[in-house]
């Protein structure tokens, strides 16, 4: 039931971009993605709720593609704090949260 | 406050013994979970409850049992651990709403079990 994210690995230099995609084979409630620094606890980005909806924070964008079941998350002109393992979360039911193995993005200066 | 607070932060347990994880929350949420991450992995859903009533138990082995004794507290009770349930141990929170859900899932920084 987990959801399946690519790729595996990212490794960018400063002010490049990345996507980061995340698919399931079933309808989802929400998709939740989070970023996780080594030694510490996971921490929110963004939630997508509707079919469509795409959401932004600084450089960092989503979409949710209801009818295709897929996320999608978008670093724009990286920088070294973006570094770390970006996970995505799906909800099928209310709470429970279930997670993607994970894209270790790596930005170099 | 917008914290997830876990006790302790390192656990070394042999495998008869019994302890036990903590996580307290003071944002008023009524959704709290237990997940465990091994090394290089996702987090693991475990437990959900909801308002205070366990709600998802992810065929969990019994050696884990969890109890939330109030709104604000999480309690991981750890019996006859084996050496693979070595692991970080991570609690998190989120509000409910019969609304659309803001759903933020707060984790705490973990507790890091090892079992001899």
């Amino acid at each position: 039931q987990q959801p399946v994210q690519s790729p595996q690995a990212v490794i960018l230099r400063e002010g490049e971009d990345a996507v980061i995609n995340c698919s399931s084979s079933k309808a989802l409630y929400s998709v939740h993605w989070y970023r996780q620094k080594h030694g510490e606890a996971p921490v929110f980005l963004m939630i997508l709720l509707k079919g469509g909806e795409q959401k932004g924070h600084d450089k960092i964008s989503a979409s949710f593609n209801e009818k295709k079941q897929q996320s999608s998350l978008y670093l724009t002109a990286s920088q070294l704090s973006y570094s770390g393992t970006y996970f995505c979360g799906t909800e099928r039911y209310n709470n429970d949260m279930r997670f993607g193995a994970g894209t270790r993005l790596t930005v170099k200066p | 406050d917008t914290e997830v607070t876990q006790t302790p932060k390192h656990l070394v347990m042999g495998m008869t013994n019994k302890k036990s994880l903590k996580c307290e929350q003071h944002m008023g949420h009524r959704a709290m979970y237990w997940y465990k991450q091994k090394a290089k992995k996702p987090p693991e859903l475990m437990f959900v409850y909801s308002y205070e009533k366990l709600s998802i138990n992810e065929s969990v082995p019994s050696r884990f049992s969890p109890e939330c004794p109030n709104s604000s507290l999480l309690n991981l009770h750890l019996h006859a651990l084996q050496p693979e349930d070595s692991a970080l141990y991570l609690c998190a929170s989120s509000q409910l709403e019969s609304g659309p859900r803001t759903g933020e899932l707060f984790f705490g920084e973990g507790s890091r079990l090892t079992v001899l």
